[in-house]
């Protein structure tokens, strides 16, 4: 089990908005940023968001990121069918002293 | 262009030991912390171990911690991790993955390798 709570699924069709939640508590999503990655199948994980709404140049727009207290979301707008994946949320934990990761939630493009 | 290139994985018995390594290319790498992450495959991600540009600070997830060491040889341009006392829930691709800014551990990871797999049995 995760320390941080994401859904294993999320659904959307070309165009929509779409949004990812991700659920910790204070020794890690209180208390630290937050960071979003894309795992496209059969690739490497993609930094898509960090410090909660930060982009990495090359990262569009449409995807954003934000936080409130101890939850933290990340949203497409515009969304693509090339962008089926796997999204992970991640953040510091200062009771476990290590990186945490949510279980992951698979994007299905309909 | 930043390259990482994991080696080193394999088939290992239970209780054995394995050296990966990541050869790191197309940025300044004595800048920059460096982390594994694992991953079984179909599951999810779970951070290993990150160490610092200069090799001052190391952290460990605590599945790891006692059994697994990471170290960094910045003349080479490469990150290693040795992995004793191997279990069966240690298997899954590793990847190395560059921090995203320099001189600090962050723990935002940027470039990631393509990954070498690990299968624990006997």
């Amino acid at each position: 089990q995760s320390v941080l709570t994401q859904p294993p699924s999320a659904s959307g069709t070309p165009g929509q908005r779409v949004t990812i939640s991700c659920s910790g508590s204070t020794s890690n999503i209180g208390n630290n940023f937050v960071s979003w990655y894309q795992q496209l199948p059969g690739t490497a994980p993609k930094l898509l968001i960090y410090r909660n709404d930060q982009r990495p140049s090359g990262v569009p727009d449409r995807f954003s990121g934000s936080k409130s207290g101890t939850s933290a979301s990340l949203a497409i707008s515009g969304l693509r069918s090339e962008e089926e994946a796997d999204y992970y949320c991640a953040a510091w934990d200062d009771s476990l002293s290590a990186w945490v990761f949510g279980g992951g939630t698979k994007l299905t493009v309909l | 262009e930043v390259q990482l290139v994991e080696s080193g994985g394999g088939l290992v018995e239970p209780g054995r030991s394995l050296r990966l390594s990541c050869a790191a290319s197309g940025f300044t790498f004595d800048e920059y912390a460096m982390h594994w992450v694992r991953q079984v495959p179909g599951k999810g991600l779970e951070w290993v171990s990150g160490i610092s540009w200069n090799s001052v600070n190391k952290a460990y997830a605590a599945s790891v911690k006692g059994r697994f060491t990471i170290s960094r040889d910045n003349a080479k341009n490469s990150l290693f991790l040795q992995m004793n006392r191997l279990r069966a829930e240690d298997m899954g691709l590793y990847y190395c993955a560059k921090d995203i800014d320099v001189g600090y551990i962050y723990g935002y990871f940027d470039y990631w390798g393509q990954g070498a797999l690990v299968t624990v049995s006997s």
